[in-house]
């Protein structure tokens, strides 16, 4: 069974603090893995996809990692309107739906001004 | 990418009775899907909404309970039947091109049980 972990479960920033999220993953072959910002009382918005181990993808101050067991998403010197919850989801290339998402819970980034 | 509505934004029911939820999307679309999000739990898919035939569950989600509709490419209903307290959550839409390009979501439909 695919699983997602996301850590850590909060963070709480200084704007300006650059720091990692982590988003760590078991899948039966990785078609994708997405990172998504959500908002209070907002869907889900999608930020990044990643293909295959070694890549990477930048938005602004978002960049977007990738290995063969885990994902980063490194925010440098955040401001406060990066202040979200951040999703990450895989979907994996058999078994069941091929187009199902298996999301973590999230982390909850803060950032004070 | 596709603007997608959801209604009704929230809603709060009885125990008992059934909510009927609709998602338009603006343009047409290969996939659609039905999440729910329940407090401090990932999102969980509940269902793939085929057009014009029945949709497909996910382990745990059973058509009597969440009926689903989708009657063209570009429209799509979920039911809530027999509503309890364990009902309460967000209920998501969302959509999908082609296999690798990402799933866009609704804004979703917060759902209180009295």
């Amino acid at each position: 069974e695919d699983q997602v972990t996301q850590s850590p479960e909060a963070l709480r920033l200084q704007e300006g603090e650059s720091s990692s999220l982590n988003c760590s993953y078991t899948v039966s072959g990785l078609r994708g893995l997405f990172w998504y910002r959500q908002d209070p009382g907002k869907g889900p918005e999608f930020l990044f996809t990643l293909y295959s181990a070694g890549e990477e993808k930048e938005k602004e101050r978002l960049k977007a990692t990738l290995t063969k067991k885990e994902s980063f998403l490194h925010i440098t010197a955040p401001k406060p309107e990066d202040s979200a919850t951040y999703l990450c989801a895989v979907q994996a290339r058999s078994g069941g739906s091929n187009y199902k998402l298996t999301f973590g819970k999230g982390t909850l980034l803060t950032v004070n001004p | 990418s596709a603007v997608i509505s959801q209604k009704p934004s929230r809603d709060i029911c009885q125990r008992g009775t059934s909510l009927t939820i609709q998602c338009q999307v603006d343009s047409q679309v290969t996939m659609m899907f039905w999440y729910r999000q329940q407090p401090g739990q990932s999102l969980t898919l509940i269902a793939t909404a085929n057009q014009g035939s029945e949709a497909t569950y996910e382990s745990g989600f059973v058509i009597d309970k969440f009926p689903i509709s989708r009657p063209n490419l570009t429209f799509s209903t979920l039911t809530v039947s027999n509503l309890s307290p364990e009902d309460s959550s967000i209920y998501l839409c969302s959509v999908q091109g082609h296999l690798g390009q990402p799933q866009h979501f609704g804004d979703g439909t917060r759902l209180s049980i009295l």
